[in-house]
């Protein structure tokens, strides 16, 4: 079974501070996304990624990086935490493959910036 | 970019009903739409996708129609149980190139009642 994990589950940060989320894949995907999940927006992409050392921006990549640094591992940075980035974070990974392109979502990342 | 559009914020069927969530997109490059389903507390995870080169496709009690002139497609799932009851994620993407970048709607509460 792919397993794509977060963490940590749950994030309570202040304004202007530096907030990381992790994710690990074991489904040897190449490719990893960023999304944020809101009421009234549903998913909305922040960054992804096509394999180690790769980051490309989404449609909501303002006020946050990303990092590859290896296949397993994508992380999203907030250099400078804001109230409007409280959100559910999901991480997941993928491939386009001739039969399978669907994605596996890790248990999310519930982020509180007060 | 591309937009994707939900039209049922919420629906509420009784159990044995057929439900109906509709989705409109506006990119005519998009040529893959998956359906992911998020249990209460949970994360995502897929239940049926459909391609560009057919119109229908049948998955056990999940129907998907795709009607590429009016950039429509739409979920059906028979004789509902309280099982299906969650938030359902329709998206789309252009499945060109290395990656699967999907674009969701804003999500469908579905309610089965028993």
């Amino acid at each position: 079974e792919a397993a794509v994990t977060q963490s940590p589950r749950n994030k309570v940060a202040v304004t202007g501070g530096k907030v990381t989320l992790s994710c690990n894949q074991t489904n040897n995907h190449n490719n990893m996304y960023w999304y944020r999940q809101d009421t009234g927006h549903g998913l909305r992409l922040i960054h992804y990624s096509y394999g180690a050392g790769s980051t490309e921006k989404g449609d909501i990549p303002d006020g946050y990086k990303a990092s590859r640094p290896s296949q397993e591992n994508f992380s999203l940075i907030l250099e400078l935490a804001t109230p409007s980035q409280t959100s559910v974070y999901f991480c997941a990974s993928g491939d386009r493959g001739a039969s399978n392109e669907r994605l596996f979502f890790g248990h999310g990342t519930k982020l509180s910036v007060l | 970019g591309e937009k994707v559009e939900q039209h049922e914020s919420t629906l509420s069927v009784r159990e044995g009903d057929s439900a109906v969530i509709n989705c409109t997109y506006t990119d005519t490059a998009s040529s893959y739409f998956p359906w992911y389903k998020q249990e209460a507390g949970k994360s995502l995870h897929f239940v049926i996708d459909i391609r560009s080169n057919v119109d229908r496709k049948q998955s056990q009690r999940l129907i998907v129609l795709l009607d590429k002139k009016a950039k429509r497609f739409s979920l059906h799932i028979t004789a509902t149980q309280p099982e299906d009851s969650a938030i359902y994620f329709c998206a789309a993407s252009r499945a060109t190139g290395g990656n699967n970048k999907l674009t969701f709607g804003q999500g469908t509460v579905l309610s089965v009642i028993p």
